[in-house]
């Protein structure tokens, strides 16, 4: 079964406003990884976290892994069109690096 | 920039066929990997190679096998198609080092299986 878990699995903001996904596991994850699919896309990777309690920052994107590295969240500021899509955390729980089912964002103009 | 180009974008087959997949990939990664993505499922493992000639079942391999004969490609086989197995397929590829580097996405096959 899934090992990353993913929520919401939908989500639909008016532009502007914030976005949260989340990513859980039941066991310990070496790292976590995010990737953005577009529709009609293919999955492209955002960003990588490693360290417990991680944050990084891409423009308005903030990610955090957790302190006990079993949980992870991305973040949009000011949500805008252009960041439709679907986001997937993916982590490694032990060396292969297993999808959560995807959070699909879509964006009222 | 890496490339990994995947050989039909859509395909569809008839119950009973037996189906070929290809990916190639052009930037020397070691690690390549097939996922199929349906709705409300994500993108699941189906099978994975760190190797020339090596391969490693992932989460959902029932119905499928690989080849990896060479190190730019990675074939995936499903031997009987069936209804089941209509989905996206995609491929990807990562640099040595197990789930600690980026995977690089082909643009995905889409079968019907009819």
């Amino acid at each position: 079964g899934q090992q990353v878990m993913q929520i919401p699995q939908y989500q639909h903001v008016q532009e502007g406003e914030d976005f949260t996904t989340y990513c859980n596991s039941s066991t310990t994850l070496s790292n976590i990884q995010w990737y953005k699919q577009r529709p009609g896309g293919h999955p492209v990777f955002l960003i990588q976290l490693v360290k417990s309690g991680e944050v990084k920052k891409q423009k308005r994107l903030t990610f955090q892994f957790g302190e006990a590295k079993k949980n992870s969240s991305l973040h949009i500021t000011a949500t805008q069109t252009t960041d439709v899509g679907t986001y997937f955390c993916a982590g490694s729980p032990s060396g292969d690096m297993r999808f959560g089912a995807g959070t699909r964002l879509t964006v009222k103009p | 920039d890496v490339k990994v180009t995947q050989s039909s974008r859509y395909l569809v087959k008839r119950t009973g066929e037996k189906v070929f997949l290809e990916c190639v990939q052009d930037m020397d990664h070691e690690n390549m990997f097939w996922y199929r993505q349906d709705p409300g499922l994500g993108l699941r493992l189906i099978y994975f190679s760190y190797d020339v000639k090596m391969k490693e079942k992932g989460d959902i391999p029932e119905g499928y096998s690989v080849s990896r004969e060479k190190k730019e490609r990675f074939s995936l086989i499903l031997e009987s198609a069936s209804t089941n197995q209509t989905s996206m397929y995609l491929c990807a590829s990562s640099p040595p080092g197990q789930g600690a580097y980026e995977q690089y996405f082909g643009p995905g096959t889409r079968l019907t299986v009819t």
